[in-house]
């Protein structure tokens, strides 16, 4: 499975976007990349998944190159409450092997006012 | 309606003792784990159950226990409770490529 690297912390201040990098050099063909937030004291959530170019939903985008080597999820006008670990993994979306993906430390960020 | 729900939330204990964390699931998954997640914030997967069997054990202490009755509870057994297993524990099911996790259990060993 790809192992993924990202920057363990960044800052921002309300309102502005905020993107974060993930570089995945071994991703393989069937590999696809999902993002995770964690908010202190909860579980992990889902925020999105992609296999190549942009992909967006309510809460974030996603852009991922042509070479797939790495992606970037990108939170639209930051607030306070989006203060939260985010982990992105890869994987082949085989249920069997969901199980294996590998959670490093994530990103945190820290929204300031 | 909670789609992963695990119980306790907080739990504080002795050493010595054994404790269960109980897990249940109502979006009709077939695959079920068990997370710890250490004082780093770094999540390992300890266990996996498919449709009630074991698919993956971690190099886990056999003091830890996994019960599964059926495909909607995976129950995490601990026995001889050491300082180090304080940790945060997480229950998740998953769906083609989505984990779904709860809330988690807040284990403390004095």
């Amino acid at each position: 499975l790809a192992k993924t690297t990202q920057p363990i912390s960044m800052d921002s201040y309300e309102g502005q976007e905020v993107n974060i990098t993930c570089s995945h050099n071994n991703i393989a063909t069937n590999d696809y990349i999902t993002w995770y937030q964690q908010f202190p004291s909860q579980g992990p959530r889902f925020i999105i998944q992609g296999y190549k170019t942009k992909v967006t939903n309510e809460v974030a985008s996603l852009f991922i190159p042509a070479d797939r080597k790495s992606s970037t999820l990108s939170l639209p006008r930051v607030s306070l409450s989006d203060t939260a670990v985010y982990y992105c993994l890869v994987g082949d979306g085989v249920s069997s092997n969901t199980g294996k993906l590998i959670f490093g430390q994530g990103t945190t960020l820290q929204v300031k006012p | 309606d909670t789609a992963v729900s695990q119980t306790p939330k907080y739990l504080v204990t002795q050493m010595g003792n054994d404790k269960s964390i109980k897990c249940e699931q109502n979006l009709g998954h077939d695959t079920m784990y068990w997370y710890k997640q250490d004082s780093k914030k770094f999540l390992k997967i300890m266990f996996s159950y498919n449709n009630k069997e074991l698919i993956i054990n971690e190099t886990v202490p056999n003091r830890f226990s996994p019960k599964s009755p059926d495909k909607a509870h995976l129950n995490l057994h601990i026995n001889s409770l050491e300082l180090g297993d304080s940790a945060v524990y997480f229950c998740a099911s998953s769906a083609v490529g989505t984990i779904y996790f709860g809330e988690g259990s807040w284990l403390t060993v004095v």
